[in-house]
């Protein structure tokens, strides 16, 4: 099994739905949770980071955490086609320096 | 805003090769990371380093070794390519509050 799961997709949605995006984890000393996008040939950049359970939000991007069921979700609202990417989560303990583990990424398209 | 650059975006090498792939960070930040990206199995990590001269090994470093020489610079060497490393190689550096910031990738296709 492992430590991070993350559905594939392709999540395929209109423009102007609300999309939901999510990772499982398995090890509970995870307590840095990350979200990075990703577009086609190009390299993650960090969207948005938390260390602690409920809602992050910024612009129309809400991230949640919820570690008592070891789940994570990005949340999109008002998508648009320019949010077309890859996601990926990725968790880490709370120790600096110590690596992440990411999830497999799921590509969103959003169709105008 | 941190910078991170890598020295290629798209690089071809035949079996057998030595590659040397590079990476420069202007943040000052003390821990870099070298991961590959594949479809379907995500980003695995291949080496990291805390400091200069340091390096440790990831989850995936057999091929592979790393030179950090200076703090602002991280090189991942394959000392003799072989075509089950052809990949998109990413690198990395931390800031202090764990923030990992990606470069913008190199796209490595052996021949």
């Amino acid at each position: 099994q492992k430590e991070v799961e993350q559905d594939p997709g392709p999540l395929s949605v209109p423009e102007g739905a609300i999309v939901s995006l999510n990772c499982t984890y398995s090890n509970s000393a995870f307590q840095y949770f990350m979200w990075y996008r990703q577009y086609s040939r190009k390299g993650p950049e960090l969207l948005m980071y938390t260390y602690s359970s409920g809602n992050k939000e910024d612009g129309r991007f809400t991230a949640q955490v919820d570690k008592s069921s070891k789940y994570i979700s990005l949340f999109i609202r008002d998508s648009q086609p320019s949010d077309s990417a890859t996601y990926l989560c990725a968790m880490s303990p709370m120790e600096y320096g110590n690596k992440l583990v990411f999830g497999a990424g799921t590509i969103l398209r959003v169709k105008s | 805003d941190v910078k991170v650059t890598q020295s290629s975006r798209y690089l071809v090498k035949r079996t057998g090769e030595k590659v040397f792939l590079e990476c420069v960070q202007d943040m000052d930040h003390e821990n870099m990371f070298w991961y590959r990206q594949d479809p379907g199995l995500g980003l695995r990590l291949i080496y990291f380093s805390y400091d200069v001269k340091m390096k440790e090994k990831g989850d995936i470093p057999e091929g592979y070794s790393v030179s950090r020489e200076k703090k602002e610079r991280f090189s991942l060497i394959l000392e003799s390519a072989s075509t089950n490393q052809t990949s998109m190689y990413l690198c990395v550096t931390q800031g202090g509050d764990n923030e990992q910031f990606f470069g913008p990738g190199t796209r490595l296709t052996v021949l």
